[in-house]
């Protein structure tokens, strides 16, 4: 089951400008993770924030988390044409027997 | 590069036949998990082993099994392919698993297709 939305499905901008992408999830979870995946090959963690956080920094990125609203977002700055790539939520449900549920994707091209 | 390697990178198969897929986790790490990802979608959770024993599993038949051994390394089997079956299959390891606060280390896939 794909418990996460991400939204948008695409984006496009140019080198240097901010990306923000959504995510949506449908039950109480432990913590949510976003994961970056270049042309369909292995997925490289990006970032966790708990379910008790509410913001997290990591270099150029920034994932804010709101429970309340079960959604959070990534936010990458002064992106770069390297940044190019799909971007995945995931989240940990609580008490369920699955360890990840992985939304569909965001996927960023970022222009030169 | 995350230290996890799978084997083989790519492979054909026949419906009806099976496949074992392999993955050696990263040193230090003592428990596996494997996704499946079909073209366009996320990854979805198969199962997950933990020292040797199968700790959780997705919404796949039991066609789909696997196995740990004692260096933590991992199989996952699929009898009976159908085409649908075709897929990037990841495995991920990661740490002993603390109420999820572990971070999973993916491996780079097996692109499998059934004719």
């Amino acid at each position: 089951s794909q418990q996460g939305e991400e939204d948008p499905q695409a984006l496009s901008i140019q080198e240097g400008e901010n990306a923000t992408m959504n995510c949506s999830y449908k039950t109480s979870i432990n913590n949510l993770q976003w994961y970056r995946q270049n042309s369909g090959r292995g997925l490289v963690h990006l970032i966790l924030i708990r379910s008790n956080e509410r913001e997290k920094h990591s270099g150029r990125l920034r994932v804010t988390l709101d429970t309340s609203k079960k959604s959070s977002s990534l936010l990458i700055t002064a992106s770069r044409a390297a940044d190019t790539a799909s971007y995945f939520c995931a989240t940990e449900p609580q008490g369920g027997s699955e360890k990840l549920v992985f939304g569909k994707g965001t996927k960023l091209t970022v222009n030169p | 590069e995350t230290g996890v390697t799978q084997s083989p990178t790519h492979l054909i198969k026949t419906r009806g036949q099976q496949v074992t897929l392999r993955c050696s986790s990263q040193s230090g790490h003592n428990t596996v998990s494997w996704y499946q990802q079909a073209l366009g979608q996320g990854p979805q959770f198969i199962f997950q082993y933990y020292r040797e024993e199968e700790n959780g599993r997705g919404n796949f038949p039991p066609r789909f099994s696997g196995l740990q051994f004692p260096n933590y390394s991992s199989e996952l089997n699929v009898n009976a392919l159908e085409l649908d079956d075709s897929a990037l299959y990841l495995c991920a390891s990661s740490s002993e698993w603390r109420g999820g606060w572990e971070t999973q280390y993916f491996g780079p896939g097996t692109r499998l297709l059934v004719l």
